[in-house]
């Protein structure tokens, strides 16, 4: 079975600039969440997707971050315009419908460098 | 509002000694409580679970966590560490009660093994 998918592994951007990453679950799974991982903390989430609803976005900073989920399957992710702080590792994860809601598979995560 | 606190932000044990690694949670609801380890430039990998029921857990690669109401703690164990076993480790619990909510994650402890 594929995990979570997710691209690019690493980005490097000057502020200001735009930047987005995409992330595909695992096949099935109805749930999906987006955290940002900043150096030395735990993931912090974001938003979570249940198909193509978002259910639980309190955590996204709606000025410069927008997040979306067509057809319930891929979502991406994206930060316009970015700042220095926004440096940190963007993880995705997914979970299915059915079973224990919170045994959450994660990708490899997008490391985001702005400078 | 839930909470994690991970004591050590860094643990160093030798190769075939006990691992310990501390968690405490503050819940408001009856907490599900969760292990989940990072290796580097990797994802998260669920290490165990505590939902209901038996409140001593095991979980793969030799770890197990004893869920404690009264000390409002769920500390990880492994009897004998082996060099595989270096990596972060995050503990976490739920936000809302059942398959509710979301996961609130600790700041993570890293763990060295010495040969």
């Amino acid at each position: 079975e594929a995990g979570v998918v997710q691209s690019p592994r690493y980005k490097i951007i000057e502020k200001k600039q735009p930047v987005a990453f995409w992330c595909n679950p695992i096949s099935g799974h109805n749930t999906l969440y987006w955290y940002r991982q900043n150096l030395g903390q735990g993931p912090e989430l974001l938003i979570r997707y249940e198909n193509e609803e978002a259910v639980d976005d309190s955590q996204l900073p709606k000025d410069r971050f927008s997040a979306e989920r067509l057809k319930g399957v891929d979502s991406t992710l994206k930060i316009q315009p970015a700042e220095l702080g926004d440096s940190a590792v963007y993880l995705c994860a997914s979970s299915p419908k059915s079973g224990s809601p919170y045994e959450q598979y994660f990708g490899p995560g997008t490391r985001l460098t702005v400078t | 509002a839930q909470s994690v606190t991970q004591l050590g932000s860094h643990v160093s044990v030798s190769e075939g000694a006990l691992v310990l690694l501390r968690c405490n949670y503050s819940s408001s609801v009856p907490p599900y409580l969760f292990w989940y380890v990072q290796y580097p430039n990797q994802g998260l990998q669920l290490l165990l679970k505590y939902t209901t029921g038996a409140t001593l857990v095991k979980g793969i690669n030799g770890f197990e966590a004893e869920f404690k109401k009264s000390e409002t703690s769920f500390h990880l164990t492994k009897p004998s560490a082996h060099m595989s076993d270096a990596a972060e480790y995050f503990c976490a619990v739920n936000t809302l009660g059942g398959s509710q909510g979301n996961l609130i994650f600790g700041k993570g402890t890293k763990l060295s093994v010495k040969p």
